[in-house]
């Protein structure tokens, strides 16, 4: 089974700086999906980010990229000029491309506290 | 479009009492989800459907939940008797067929059992 591992519980970063959040995971498969789903306050689950694992160019979203290093199946986040409403907690995620479709996995989440 | 739509928002109820959480995923989509959150165990997945069919139910804790998906728009996640460490947020979420594609999620349904 797939596991998703995000070792830093809490992440704080100074408004306008750039912070990047860590994700490791674990998996046999050779083709998956990762994202980055953000949740403030509401509990609402935003989808920050997404990647194919068999495309090499990282995705970005604004202000938002990734570090996709599939050799070492790490996944981070960057987030630049950071903003008041970017603190939330953060979940990386894992999703199968076996058919059918796949629930995700997540990781236990990194909480981001913004400094004004 | 309307996004996965969760019905209560909250619900408090007393221990014992049957509690039954509502979703209409997005009309198109033929998977659903249901996971839940709590601050010990994070987010669970508890059962998901494909094409109305459950495919996963093995993170169901135990037989006092059912989940049911009737048709391609409504599914229904049920505890009874309903005990306090069910106390927790229940999100329902839904995908379409393209595999790998982005899963959305409705806004949850909190749970307090007192």
């Amino acid at each position: 089974a797939q596991t998703v591992t995000q070792s830093q519980p809490e992440m704080s970063v100074q408004e306008a700086e750039t912070v990047t959040l860590s994700c490791t995971y674990d998996t046999s498969e050779s083709d998956y999906y990762l994202f980055w789903y953000k949740q403030p306050p509401s509990r609402q689950m935003i989808l920050v980010i997404r990647q194919e694992a068999y495309k090499q160019q990282n995705a970005t979203e604004n202000r938002f990229s990734v570090n996709f290093q599939k050799a070492a199946k790490s996944f981070s986040l960057k987030i630049s000029d950071s903003q008041l409403g970017d603190a939330a907690m953060y979940f990386c995620a894992y999703r199968s491309p076996s058919a059918g479709n796949t629930p995700l996995v997540f990781g236990k989440g990194t909480r981001l506290s913004v400094i004004a | 479009d309307a996004g996965v739509i969760q019905s209560p928002r909250h619900e408090v109820t007393e221990m014992g009492q049957e509690v039954t959480l509502r979703c209409k995923p997005i009309s198109g989509h033929n998977s659903l989800f249901w996971y839940r959150q709590t601050m010990m165990r994070g987010l669970e997945l508890l059962i998901y459907f494909n094409n109305n069919v459950p495919i996963d139910d093995s993170g169901m804790p135990e037989d006092r939940f059912s989940a049911k998906m009737p048709n391609a728009s409504f599914s229904t996640l049920k505890i009874q008797p309903s005990e306090p460490r069910d106390s927790a947020v229940y999100f329902c979420a839904s995908s379409n067929h393209i595999i790998g594609n982005t899963i959305y999620f409705g806004e949850g349904s909190w749970l307090t059992v007192v």
